[in-house]
């Protein structure tokens, strides 16, 4: 199992840009979680899903977007990068209490 | 809404010293808690988690954690520490039940002195 994973590993954006990063779990977990990562601040959940075609807001919504269109699969936009937006993007999966993370996208916008 | 305290943010060691780090949490009702570790340049791993039963946790690489209701505390120990033990740990909270979202600290950063 490659549990789970994300792509691309690294991006560089400029100011306004869009982008789509994807996250892809082999476990058949339903719940799957997208976080931020900035240093001193720990993760921050930014938006969450409970099964296919579900999504909901987290802490920090404002900016992205997610789509669940397929269980193993959950997508975060970023309709107009912003600098603000520089972070490491994890991903997360879970079919009970315990998460299982991505190895991480560190995404620079400048 | 529930918050989780990590009164450690920097924490410098030499090897075989002994390690606790502090975690508290604010929600009063049924928790889970767990202790993530993020080595450098690496995603996060489960490294020990309580959801019931004996509140003295063992986790892998020699750690455990003492659950102790009263003090809404979880604190993560380790007698003698590596120098592979540099890593970011982190505490999380979630309840039992629903999407299990949960609550992270804000991480304390261990380094460890060969």
């Amino acid at each position: 199992n490659a549990g789970v994973t994300q792509t691309p590993k690294f991006r560089v954006l400029k100011t306004g840009q869009s982008m789509t990063l994807l996250c892809a779990q082999d476990m058949n977990h339903e719940y799957m979680y997208w976080y931020r990562q900035d240093p001193g601040m720990g993760l921050r959940l930014i938006h969450y899903s409970v099964g296919e075609g579900t999504t909901a807001k987290g802490e920090v919504p404002d900016g992205y977007n997610v789509s669940r269109l397929k269980k193993q699969n959950f997508l975060l936009g970023l309709e107009s990068a912003a600098p603000s937006q520089t972070s490491v993007y994890f991903c997360a999966s879970s079919y009970g209490p315990t998460q299982y993370f991505g190895p991480g996208t560190r995404l620079t916008v400048l | 809404a529930q918050s989780v305290s990590q009164h450690n943010h920097h924490v410098i060691l030499s090897e075989a010293a002994s390690l606790e780090l502090g975690c508290n949490y604010s929600y009063g009702g049924t928790v889970n808690l767990f202790w993530y570790v993020q080595y450098p340049g690496q995603h996060l791993q489960l490294l020990l988690k309580y959801f019931s039963g004996d509140p003295l946790v063992k986790g892998i690489k020699g750690f455990e954690a003492e659950f102790i209701k009263s003090k809404f505390s979880f604190n993560l120990r380790k007698p003698s520490v590596q120098w592979s033990d540099t890593a970011e740990y982190f505490c999380a909270v979630n309840r039992p039940g629903g999407s299990y979202i949960p609550t992270f600290g804000r991480g304390t950063s261990l380094i460890v002195h060969p």
